[in-house]
């Protein structure tokens, strides 16, 4: 069945340094791809996704590109902040179902 | 965001006790869904709903039913609450099932 991967954390930096959250995905078919950041106490928000091959998903400064020729979707930001500090869940949407599949989440804690 | 409420937010309850939770969305939604969060599996789906009347099970079915009878009320039922049913669940919806889903603050159940 359809699964996603995402490199175990927590994963701990400075602020202003440069992240990435590594996430491979197994699927039939084309699914599609979604990044979704879930702060302390609060439920999941959409961050971003890519609906292709070679798409490129961006918001708030994150970037994460559809690679169909290594099954990834790594989320990349240049800077971190403070506040960036929270979980962050791959996930796919196959294009024969309406489920999402998620990954085990990565916890992000940036220091000041 | 999307005007989705769970209630209730905390619930604390005993083991063989029936417990439902309410999801209850304001944007006319087709697509309601019903996950729960445990530690080392992301988000996992328990049912979904894809119209008044009409569900289907997801991953995690075994322990839950699940009712919608208007556009706007998902509910999610535990029959005979277990210690495995500690965790926090979450609701989703989403306009069409290939649309983006977007999801509820959570309620955070503990089983004793």
């Amino acid at each position: 069945g359809d699964s996603v991967t995402q490199m175990e954390g927590p994963v701990t930096l400075s602020e202003e340094a440069f992240l990435t959250i590594n996430c491979t995905y197994t699927a039939t078919g084309y699914p599609s791809l979604f990044w979704y950041v879930q702060y302390p106490g609060e439920g999941l928000q959409l961050l971003l996704k890519a609906t292709k091959a070679d798409d490129k998903g961006s918001n708030k400064g994150f970037e994460a590109t559809y690679r169909k020729e290594t099954t990834s979707f790594h989320l990349e930001k240049g800077s971190v902040q403070v506040s960036d500090s929270a979980v962050y869940f791959c996930a796919l949407s196959s294009k024969y179902g309406n489920k999402l599949v998620f990954g085990a989440g990565t916890i992000l804690r940036v220091k000041s | 965001d999307a005007g989705i409420t769970q209630s209730p937010r905390h619930k604390v309850t005993e083991t063989g006790t029936p417990v439902t939770l309410r999801c209850h969305q304001t944007e006319n939604h087709r697509y309601m869904y019903w996950y729960r969060q445990d530690p080392g599996h992301g988000l996992r789906l328990i049912h979904y709903s894809y119209g008044v009347k009409d569900t289907d099970k997801g991953e995690v079915s075994d322990g839950y039913s699940v009712s919608r009878s208007k556009t706007e009320d998902f509910l999610l039922t535990l029959e005979s609450a277990t210690s495995s049913q500690t965790s926090v669940y979450f609701c989703a919806i989403s306009l069409t099932d290939q649309e983006t889903q977007y999801f509820g603050p959570g309620t955070r159940l503990l089983v004793l």
